[in-house]
């Protein structure tokens, strides 16, 4: 499948808990993409990286929130410290961003649920 | 505010009914415009997509959608629909000149009645 993969794809977890979440994006694209989606709510920007430098952040990631693409592949969304707030799908996009003509190719998703 | 707007929250059809659902953006600029569909289960698929050119694009499965600039409005169209076109469908709009996010509606859920 050379589609954009999210693991794991359902996590429980206790109020306080640290989670994280991976992402690998399609192989040649390099813009990544986080997005938050809860009940009856379109996907809502978190963050997103081209190649490995995180370029812009939502006013959505508090300071528990933590995202990386070290060498520009791969990405984690770490949360700290969660909050039954946190509960939401999780959903990671990539991008091939040449112009500025781009689309968004979305991963299953990771829904997370603090208990 | 900036925003997408999708204005039908829940649509149903019978099978056959043409569709119409509404998406209004208030951002300035150029952009680019989507629809997106869900499948239960699913992620989220492109269904289409408008960058320039002709303001009628066509998509996957019969979908078309209409770019009407004076209007801020991308809705999006089909003649007949089937029962596996239930499915949430989302509205999204990317700011040409920053193209950095996606901004999407809150989604409009479709059941379509055999």
């Amino acid at each position: 499948d050379t589609g954009v993969s999210q693991d794991p794809r359902h996590k429980i977890t206790k109020r306080g808990q640290n989670v994280t979440f991976r992402c690998d994006p399609i192989s040649e694209h390099n813009r990544l993409y986080w997005y938050r989606q809860t009940l009856g709510q379109g996907p809502e920007f978190l963050t997103y990286f081209q190649n490995e430098a995180q370029l812009e952040k939502s006013r959505l990631l508090s300071d528990r929130f933590s995202a990386e693409r070290p060498k520009g592949s791969f990405s984690t969304l770490e949360i700290q410290r969660t909050e039954q707030g946190d509960s939401a799908m999780y959903l990671c996009a990539s991008s091939f961003h040449i112009d500025r003509n781009t689309e968004a190719f979305f991963g299953q998703g990771t829904r997370l649920t603090v208990v | 505010a900036q925003s997408v707007s999708q204005h039908n929250h829940h649509v149903i059809l019978s099978e056959a009914a043409s569709l119409e659902l509404g998406c209004n953006y208030s951002y300035g600029g150029t952009v680019n415009l989507f629809w997106y569909v869900q499948y239960p289960g699913q992620h989220l698929q492109l269904l289409l997509k408008y960058f320039s050119g002709d303001p009628l694009v066509k998509g996957i499965k019969g979908f078309e959608a209409e770019f009407i600039k004076s209007k801020f409005s991308f809705n999006l169209r089909k003649p007949s629909v089937q029962w596996s076109d239930t499915a949430e469908y989302f509205c999204a709009v990317n700011v040409r000149n920053t193209g950095n996010q996606f901004y999407f509606g809150t989604g409009t859920s479709l059941t379509v009645i055999p």
